[in-house]
């Protein structure tokens, strides 16, 4: 089947510092990147949504210059949390799709600690 | 806005019961359902879909309803395993290349 991975799972840094998350298609062509954010006891809500070489497109209420997406290649987009605090603490979860939703993936999750 | 319910409290059964899981939404049209299990500390692993026009969708010891009038998805696990135990979440998208939204997902622990 197909595999989304994550990379790192989990990252702990200092508030202050930038972050970056990769998401990689392994063994498929994504047209289509989602990036989610889940805190603890809630549900996935989506943060924005990336198509292959064009300008993602932020969901109401996310900072798209805190937020940095970039979705270089059908296989990798990377989430840069920029200047991180605590706040920014929570599991990110990207999704892939190489077409519609009945292709689309979920990657494991990265659990960002910002102390 | 649009918004999306699950079973408010968790749910406990016992082992090998059906579990019953309900999936409410409002303001919403949504042409696709999802249902998804999520384990903790973990992505959510898709399950099943259904679409508009299907009543009803099986796979092994899973079903899954949708009425449209009513704005609800029914999710069923026959003769449930504690291996069951997981945090399960519906989810929405308007056409195949929309957006997909998620409920709030509701935490199932079945009992030995």
């Amino acid at each position: 089947g197909a595999v989304v991975s994550q990379h790192p799972s989990r990252v702990i840094c200092k508030s202050g510092t930038s972050v970056k998350i990769e998401c990689r298609s392994l063994d498929f062509q994504a047209t289509t990147m989602f990036w989610y954010r889940q805190f603890p006891k809630q549900s996935l809500m989506l943060m924005a949504t990336s198509n292959e070489g064009s300008k993602a497109t932020y969901e109401q209420g996310v900072e798209k210059d805190k937020f940095l997406i970039n979705h270089a290649s059908l296989t990798l987009s990377t989430l840069t949390v920029t200047s991180a605090h605590p706040e920014d603490s929570s599991f990110y979860i990207c999704s892939a799709a190489m077409g519609g939703i009945e292709t689309q993936y979920f990657g494991p999750g990265t659990r960002l600690l910002v102390l | 806005s649009q918004k999306i319910e699950q079973n408010s409290e968790a749910l406990n059964i016992q082992e090998g019961k059906t579990a019953t899981l309900t999936c409410n939404y409002t303001n919403y049209s949504p042409a696709y359902l999802q249902w998804y299990r999520q384990d903790p500390g973990r992505g959510p692993v898709f399950l099943l879909l259904i679409r508009e026009n299907e009543k009803e969708k099986r796979k092994e010891r899973l079903k899954v309803t949708f009425d449209t009038t009513l704005k609800q998805s029914l999710f069923h696990i026959t003769a449930s395993q504690p291996a069951d135990s997981a945090t399960y979440l519906c989810a929405l998208a308007k056409t195949s290349y929309d957006k997909v939204i998620f409920g709030p997902g509701t935490s199932l622990s079945v009992i030995p």
